[in-house]
C-alpha cells in the first residue's frame, strides 16, 4: 500500500547512543518533514526537506541531523542520544501540487534511558 | 515565527450535541493554510478538514465545520452530532504559503464524547 513508512515502530536506546530512524515513501512526494510528539506539547518540527538535496532546521532541529539523496528516504539521525529526546517521531510527506494533503507515517517511539 | 495557540486542554460533550473547540494563530504572512488534525489513541494523524486563508467562505466536511476569522486570526472547529467515534485529541496547525514545508501544531485539545 502506498504511503509513508517508519522503521522501528519502537526503540529503546542508552544515553549517548547513536540511531537513525527510517522514513520511507513511495507516492513520489517532494516534501518529506519529521516531528516529535511529547505529552502536553503536540507535535513539532524538527527538520523538512522540499527535494532531495534539499534541507532545512524547522523548530527544534538541536540534536538531529538529515539528508535527503533520494525522493523516497528521509532518514533522521541521532547522533548522542539524551533522555530528552524520549519522545514519538512522526514523519510526514506531501506532494507538490497538494498543498495541505500531509500523508503521516504511523509514529516510532523512542526512550533513551 | 508562527505560533498556534490551543486554549483548551480537554473538552467533553454529550453524544448527539454539538461542540467547538477553539484555535488561535499568530502570522505575519498573507497566504497560509490551515488544518484540523484528530489522533486517536492510535496515534494516526488524520486530516479532519483544512482552510485556505485566501478563501473566505468556512470549510465544511459533513458534521465537520470551521468558523475562520483571518483578521481576528482564529480558526475554531465545529463538530455537529457528536459520535462516540470523534473522541480523541484534535490539533489545530498552520502551514505557511512561501517555499518552506512543515506544519506547525497547537498543544492539542482532547475531546470526550459523554454517551
Amino acid at each position: 500500500n502506498a504511503g509513508v513508512t517508519q522503521t522501528p515502530k519502537f526503540q529503546v536506546l542508552k544515553t549517548g547512543q547513536s540511531m537513525t530512524l527510517q522514513c520511507a515513501q513511495d507516492m513520489n512526494h517532494e516534501y518529506m518533514s519529521w516531528y516529535r510528539q511529547d505529552p502536553g506539547m503536540g507535535l513539532r518540527l524538527i527538520h523538512y526537506s522540499v527535494g532531495a538535496g534539499i534541507t532545512d532546521q524547522g523548530e527544534v532541529p538541536n540534536g538531529y541531523n538529515v539528508s535527503r539523496s533520494t525522493t523516497e528516504d528521509f532518514p533522521l539521525r541521532l547522533l548522542s542520544a539524551a533522555p530528552s529526546q524520549t519522545s514519538v517521531y512522526f514523519c510526514a510527506s506531501r506532494g507538490p501540487f497538494s498543498p495541505y494533503r500531509y500523508t503521516f507515517g504511523s509514529g516510532t517511539r523512542l526512550t533513551v534511558v | 515565527a508562527q505560533t498556534v495557540t490551543q486554549s483548551q486542554p480537554e473538552m467533553s460533550v454529550q453524544e448527539a450535541e454539538t461542540v467547538t473547540l477553539s484555535c488561535t494563530y499568530d502570522t505575519s504572512e498573507s497566504d497560509y493554510y490551515l488544518f484540523w488534525y484528530k489522533q486517536p489513541p492510535s496515534r494516526q494523524m488524520i486530516l479532519v478538514i483544512r482552510q485556505e486563508a485566501y478563501k473566505q467562505q468556512n470549510a465544511t466536511e459533513n458534521r465537520f465545520s470551521v468558523n475562520f476569522q483571518k483578521a481576528a486570526k482564529s480558526f475554531s472547529l465545529k463538530i455537529s452530532d457528536s459520535q462516540l467515534g470523534d473522541a480523541a485529541m484534535y490539533f489545530c496547525a498552520y502551514r505557511g504559503g512561501g517555499g518552506a514545508d512543515g506544519l506547525t501544531f497547537g498543544k492539542g485539545t482532547h475531546l470526550i464524547i459523554q454517551p
